[in-house]
């Protein structure tokens, strides 16, 4: 079946630093890939999306690219502020309506 | 406008007891989906709704049974509760589009 892994967390940078989560899946075919974000005490909210090979998805000065040769879908941030603390879930779309998640990344920016 | 609302926010029971979570969203969408959230395990579909008058079962099914009562209201409910089904849950909401909408979930604890 379709999976996500999402690299091991949590994720402790510092202010202003430079940032990586990995993400890789498994599916049939090319799903729409997606980023949400879930901070403290909150439901889960897209951060961005892409939807074929090659696409780049960006929002609040987060990017991922669809890569279909390396099955990735990895987020980036050139520079990070105390306010992107939060945990971050890859998703893939399953059929119609269904998005498969991983296990999320924890990530906690100090000042 | 208020989203994705969810009722209780948080709630103890004891191995045994039943209850139902509440769901509502007001926005017009057609496919509502309930989540659990367990550490270290991302979110697993546990049913869906695609439209009014249709249920399907996703990824862990058991233990639980759904109502679509109208096309705002998707309840999920317990019928006798286990420690195994302590957990946060989420419900989500989606329109023509591919994202899903989350509410602030339901913290669970089965003692």
């Amino acid at each position: 079946g379709n999976s996500v892994t999402q690299m091991e967390g949590p994720v402790t940078l510092s202010e202003e630093a430079f940032l990586t989560i990995n993400c890789t899946y498994t599916a049939t075919g090319y799903p729409s890939l997606f980023w949400y974000v879930q901070y403290p005490g909150e439901g889960l909210q897209l951060l961005l999306k892409a939807t074929k090979a090659d696409d780049k998805g960006s929002n609040k000065g987060f990017e991922a690219t669809y890569r279909k040769e390396t099955t990735s879908f990895h987020l980036e941030k050139g520079s990070v502020q105390v306010s992107d603390s939060a945990v971050y879930f890859c998703a893939l779309k399953e059929g119609a309506q269904k998005l498969v998640f991983g296990q999320g990344t924890r990530l906690t920016i100090n000042p | 406008n208020a989203g994705v609302t969810q009722t209780p926010k948080f709630q103890v029971l004891k191995t045994g007891q039943s209850m139902t979570l509440q769901c509502a969203q007001d926005m017009n969408h057609n496919s509502m989906y309930w989540y659990r959230q367990d550490p270290g395990m991302g979110l697993r579909l546990i049913y869906y709704s695609a439209s009014e008058g249709t249920t399907d079962k996703g990824e862990v099914p058991n233990g639980y049974n759904v109502s679509r009562l109208n096309k705002r209201e998707f309840s999920l409910r317990l019928e006798s509760a286990a420690p195994s089904q302590t957990s946060v849950y989420f419900c989500a909401s989606s329109g023509l589009g591919e994202t899903q909408y989350f509410g602030p979930g339901t913290r669970l604890l089965v003692l």
